[in-house]
């Protein structure tokens, strides 16, 4: 059972939007800990795909993009291309734990 | 670009020993933190503990205290996961990773970046 919760899969057509959620509580997301997500490509380990809420790194295209509100936060994808089909994993800190805390991850299926 | 290099696939026995390893570079493991993380199937990612390089200053996570060691030798910028005596649930994909912005603070940003390519621990009689 992970600390932050995500739907186990979400999937969309080509071109259509998607929406990935990830509920936290007052300890992590809710006490103000930044929200980051990683992108996992089938047979290869997490990468960067948004840090500190908002912000992707260099390369990553503007088609994602992330937002934090209260206890929770969102990772969109519009524009879904076939190469987005990947796991996605939310993580942020929690402040009880004194440590990194993650989703369970999110399949994303490209139909 | 930076990078992190983990050691191979290994296939051992219950009760054996292992030691993997992730690998650096020089500013790498002078100025971050580094942390293990473990990703079996179903169960999502868990962080497993931290070592600032260093000064070889290390902290477990509650689930992991006692069950691993974590070192690191600064001067090959090598930080090191090893099991004394391994059990068959102990077979997952270990990644190594470098932690942004470590600190218990809302200020500090605490992501992992980059990650190793992973190391498939695998433990069966």
């Amino acid at each position: 059972q992970s600390v932050l919760t995500q739907p186990p899969s979400v999937s969309g057509a080509p071109g259509q939007r998607v929406t990935i959620s990830c509920t936290g509580s007052s300890s992590n997301i809710g006490a103000g800990y930044d929200v980051h997500w990683y992108q996992q490509l089938p047979g290869t380990a997490p990468k960067l795909l948004m840090y500190s809420n908002t912000n992707r790194p260099s390369g990553v295209p503007d088609r994602f993009s992330g937002s934090k509100s209260g206890s929770s936060a969102s990772l969109a994808i519009t524009g879904l291309q076939a190469e987005d089909e990947a796991d996605y994993f939310c993580q942020s800190y929690d402040s009880s734990l004194s440590g990194w805390v993650f989703g369970g991850g999110t399949k994303v299926t490209v139909l | 670009e930076v990078q992190l290099v983990q050691s191979g696939p290994e296939v051992k026995k219950p009760g054996e020993s292992l030691k993997i390893s992730c690998k650096g570079s020089r500013d790498t493991f002078t100025n971050y933190w580094i942390a293990w993380v473990r990703h079996m199937p179903g169960r999502g990612l868990e962080w497993m503990g931290i070592i600032y390089p260093g000064d070889s200053d290390t902290r477990y996570s509650p689930s992991f205290q006692g069950q691993v060691t974590i070192s690191a030798d600064k001067s090959i910028s090598t930080a090191y996961l090893q099991w004394s005596s391994l059990r068959a649930s102990d077979s997952a994909i270990y990644y190594c990773a470098r932690i942004v912005g470590y600190c218990n603070s809302p200020t500090c940003p605490n992501y992992f970046d980059p990650w190793g390519q992973g190391s498939l621990v695998t433990v069966s009689s």
